[in-house]
């Protein structure tokens, strides 16, 4: 069955420190892959994408995502995190060969930041 | 543009009764979306919209019917309520593509 794996529930990372996500996913073809993020209380919006091509992508707000095929991988990155980035993270592929295209949420990764 | 649009944004419902929540998209996308999150699950997909008039189950279907009543408008239904219905509900709107699934804000439901 297809599915997403994000590893960590939850992280903690101090003020200026970098910041790695992971997410894994296991499809029989590489899938769309995307990033949400979703604040307290609120919905979710798409930090980046990734379909094809260059296999590291820029995405709002200062965040990027590496996708490594061998790896089965889309991790997300940040060079130095901010107060304001405490939120929830989830890592989602969409399955493009269907017509229906689901999206297959991972089940999360929680940032707190420390001052 | 509105983008998509959900109402109510919270409710709270006794065990048994039954409720509507809407969800409208004025983008002119083909497939809709019904999700819930619950804490440590992540989001999981209830029921979901490839075009006007035609709907599928998705992962967690139980309890739950849809209506999609034109293109624009996806609804969900309880029709008797239950506490393991409390959740967040989310409605979402696949782009041109497969770009991107745009989110409505959310409906927080609370069955008691």
């Amino acid at each position: 069955a297809q599915s997403v794996t994000q590893p960590d529930i939850h992280i903690t990372v101090s003020e200026g420190a970098s910041l790695e996500l992971r997410c894994n996913y296991s499809y029989g073809a590489t899938p769309y892959l995307f990033w949400y993020v979703q604040s307290p209380g609120q919905g979710l919006q798409l930090l980046l994408k990734y379909f094809s091509g260059d296999t590291l992508v820029q995405g709002i707000k200062g965040f990027e995502a590496e996708f490594k095929r061998s790896q089965s991988s889309f991790n997300l990155r940040k060079p130095s995190v901010h107060w304001s980035d405490a939120a929830e993270y989830f890592c989602a592929a969409l399955n493009y060969g269907g017509s229906q295209g689901n999206l297959i949420f991972g089940k999360g990764t929680k940032l707190s930041v420390k001052p | 543009n509105a983008g998509v649009t959900q109402t109510p944004k919270f409710q709270v419902l006794k065990t048994g009764q039954s409720m509507t929540l809407q969800c409208a998209q004025d983008m002119n996308h083909n497939s809709m979306y019904w999700y819930r999150q619950d804490p440590g699950m992540g989001l999981r997909l209830i029921y979901y919209s490839a075009s006007e008039g035609t709907t599928d189950k998705g992962e967690v279907p139980n309890g739950y019917n849809v209506s999609r009543l034109n293109k624009r408008e996806f609804s969900l239904r309880l029709e008797s309520a239950a506490p393991s219905q409390t959740s967040v509900y989310f409605c979402a709107s696949l782009g041109w593509s497969y770009n991107e699934q745009f989110f409505g804000p959310g409906t927080r439901l609370t069955v008691l």
